[in-house]
Parts: C-alpha cells; sequence; structure tokens
C-alpha cells in the first residue's frame, strides 16, 4: 500500500456534467500530480501541484483544473464532460526534498455517458 | 516529441523463467527512469528506479538496465512468479520544475504456470 487514497473508486457521469475526483496524499508528501490513464494506455500528465500551486501542466484543456489543499489532499475538477474523457484518474504523490519516486493511488474510473 | 516506447506489447513466460521488458526513451535530457508494476484494477506500483548517472541497478529478483547510447531502458525479472502476471510501463521524468512523467503504453507480461 502507498498510503494514497482516492475517491470514489468509480463514477458515471453525463457529458456534459462536472465532475470532481479526489485525492489524499501520503503523509509528508507536499507535491501531487494527476494523471489520466485510458484503457489500454500509459498514465498521461495532466498537472502537478506543490503548496496549493500548479507546478506544471500537460496537453490538457482549462477545463481540468485542479486544487491543492494544506493538508496536501487535493481535488481534480472536470468541467464540460466529453465522452472521450471516459478514463481512469490517477493521482501521485512525493515529497520535492525526499527523491523523485511518485507513489500512486488506486485510481477513480471514470465513464462518461 | 515526448514518447516512451515498449518493444513488445506481450510477453508469455513460464513460471520460474527469467524475463526481460524493454522499452525505449526518447528524451536524452531525462535524468530518472522508473519501472511501475499494474495489476488489473489498480494503481501503477513502484518496483525499482535508475538515474542516468547509472548503468545498472538490482532489487529484490528485478535489475533495471539503462543504456543511454541509445536511449533504451530493461526490467529483467528472475525466476518469474505467477503473481508477477501485470502491465509494466516504464517512465521517464523530464525533472526541472516539474517532475512530470512520461509513460509508454505497456507490456503485458503473463506468466505460464
Amino acid at each position: 500500500e502507498t498510503g494514497v487514497t482516492q475517491s470514489p473508486t468509480h463514477l458515471i457521469k453525463t457529458r456534459g456534467q462536472q465532475v470532481t475526483l479526489r485525492c489524499s496524499s501520503q503523509s509528508g508528501h507536499n507535491t501531487v500530480s494527476w494523471y489520466q490513464q485510458a484503457l489500454g494506455q500509459g498514465p498521461q500528465f495532466i498537472f502537478q501541484y506543490y503548496r496549493e500551486e500548479e507546478n506544471g501542466r500537460g496537453n490538457f484543456p482549462p477545463r481540468f483544473s485542479g486544487l491543492q489543499f494544506p493538508n496536501y489532499s487535493s481535488e481534480l475538477n472536470v468541467n464540460a464532460l466529453e465522452l472521450d474523457d471516459s478514463a481512469l484518474y490517477l493521482c501521485a504523490s512525493k515529497d520535492l526534498a525526499g527523491g523523485d519516486t511518485q507513489y500512486f493511488g488506486p485510481g477513480t474510473r471514470l465513464t462518461v455517458l | 516529441g515526448e514518447s516512451v516506447g515498449l518493444h513488445l506489447p506481450t510477453l508469455s513466460v513460464q513460471e520460474g523463467d527469467n524475463s526481460i521488458i524493454n522499452c525505449a526513451y526518447s528524451n536524452s535530457a531525462s535524468d530518472y527512469f522508473i519501472w511501475y508494476k499494474q495489476e488489473s484494477g489498480k494503481g501503477p506500483q513502484f518496483i525499482i528506479d535508475i538515474r542516468s548517472n547509472m548503468d545498472k541497478r538490482q532489487g529484490q529478483r528485478v535489475t533495471v538496465l539503462l543504456n543511454k547510447t541509445v536511449k533504451h531502458l530493461s526490467l529483467q525479472i528472475a525466476a518469474t512468479q505467477p503473481g508477477d502476471s501485470a502491465v509494466y510501463f516504464c517512465a521517464e521524468n523530464y525533472g526541472g520544475a516539474t517532475n512530470k512523467l512520461i509513460f509508454g503504453t505497456g507490456t503485458l507480461l503473463a506468466v505460464q504456470p
């Protein structure tokens, strides 16, 4: 177990709706990254947060947004859902001062109908 | 462009044999590489990592080899067990201000009893 938890485990939404996914980082980890993993593909980097500020972003549109809280938990928000947003959403945490290894949570499976 | 690819999408081995999973990366400036194991319905699990100033690193039953000349990474699993059956990803860390991981599409390792 990595100590990274995510909720919910599964979620079904319809096109055009908004969704919020949550992540609780491993204790002491001040950096969190979010990834999207389509079926049969490797995870794709969405963005990273450090000390509650976005610290890098992948090739995802602005309707993907995030928050990091003082207790290092975080949220991924997706507006105006599209069918192609159906995927496993993973968060990964690390301690910026403790090395580069990122530890992943179990993911949230989002299905957009 | 940004890509980490795998040579073999599926690898089938007999229990007890050694397994070798290969990976090519594209960014010669990347300084850190990681192998993750992902079982069905779970998030990626850290296996082993290696920095660009090394060419070999060993863990428990696993060895990672890095050939920077040809930008190639491999994961060797000794005495493969049924519990090793999973999808294996190599990931490339771009480093800098954002430790963005670039993943390949993965190799499915199937261990036959």
